[in-house]
């Protein structure tokens, strides 16, 4: 156990639905990320969010966004979903804003029908 | 734009054989440079870390990695492989910004193990 929660692990939804992916952070981290894997694209970082603000943002499409929220958990809303949205998406976390490394959640298998 | 190249899609090694899988980065000045491992089903978890000093760095489960500056290179080994050893293995690298503290990964190696 990494001591990132993702929730739900699995998640099968229709075309044109939207969903929302709830990550909590390691005790003591104050940084999360988003990154979305696919079997065409990889690893894709897709946003960093620090102590409750915006840091960094990376191949995040407009139907797609995120918050964290006073509690430092963490959610990520898909909307209009395609079936080109299915993939892996994993949350990690760091202490810091500009961490050396972090550390995985197992991630939420998003499969878009 | 950074950019992070593991030239080797698939691996096939017996058990016992030893093991290197190469990583090679674009980058203007030397970033911060990791290899995660991840197992079917499972998340990624960081196998080691480079960020300066001794360019042979040790990491988890009997894995070690030398940063070559002059090749920009990365390449992670082990000396004898076990069957657990079977997974998908990803360099990454980053830098550390004002801004924040994005990943850049490879597209992954994936490491069959033989009996």
């Amino acid at each position: 156990d990494s001591g990132v929660t993702q929730t739900p692990k699995h998640l099968i939804t229709a075309t044109g639905q939207r969903v929302t992916l709830r990550c909590s952070p390691r005790s003591g981290d104050l940084s999360v990320y988003w990154y979305q894997q696919s079997l065409d694209q990889g690893l894709q970082f897709l946003i960093q969010y620090y102590n409750g603000e915006e840091r960094a943002k990376g191949n995040i499409l407009e139907r797609f966004s995120a918050q964290q929220f006073p509690d430092l958990h963490s959610e990520l809303n898909l909307s209009s979903l395609e079936l080109g949205d299915s993939a892996l998406y994993f949350c990690a976390s760091s202490v810091a804003a500009q961490a050396y490394g972090y550390t995985f959640g197992s991630g939420t298998r998003l499969t878009v029908v | 734009a950074q950019s992070v190249t593991q030239p080797d899609i698939h691996i096939t090694v017996s058990e016992g054989a030893s093991l290197e899988l190469r990583c090679n980065y674009s980058y203007g000045a030397t970033p911060y440079l990791f290899w995660y491992v991840q197992s079917p089903g499972q998340g990624l978890q960081l196998l080691l870390k480079y960020f300066s000093g001794d360019t042979l760095v040790q990491g988890i489960k009997g894995f070690e990695a030398e940063f070559k500056r002059s090749q920009s290179s990365f390449n992670l080994r082990k000396p004898s492989v076990h069957w657990s050893d079977a997974a998908e293995y990803f360099c990454a690298v980053g830098l550390l910004k004002a801004a924040g503290n994005k990943l850049t990964f490879g597209g992954g190696t994936r490491v069959l193990v033989k009996p």
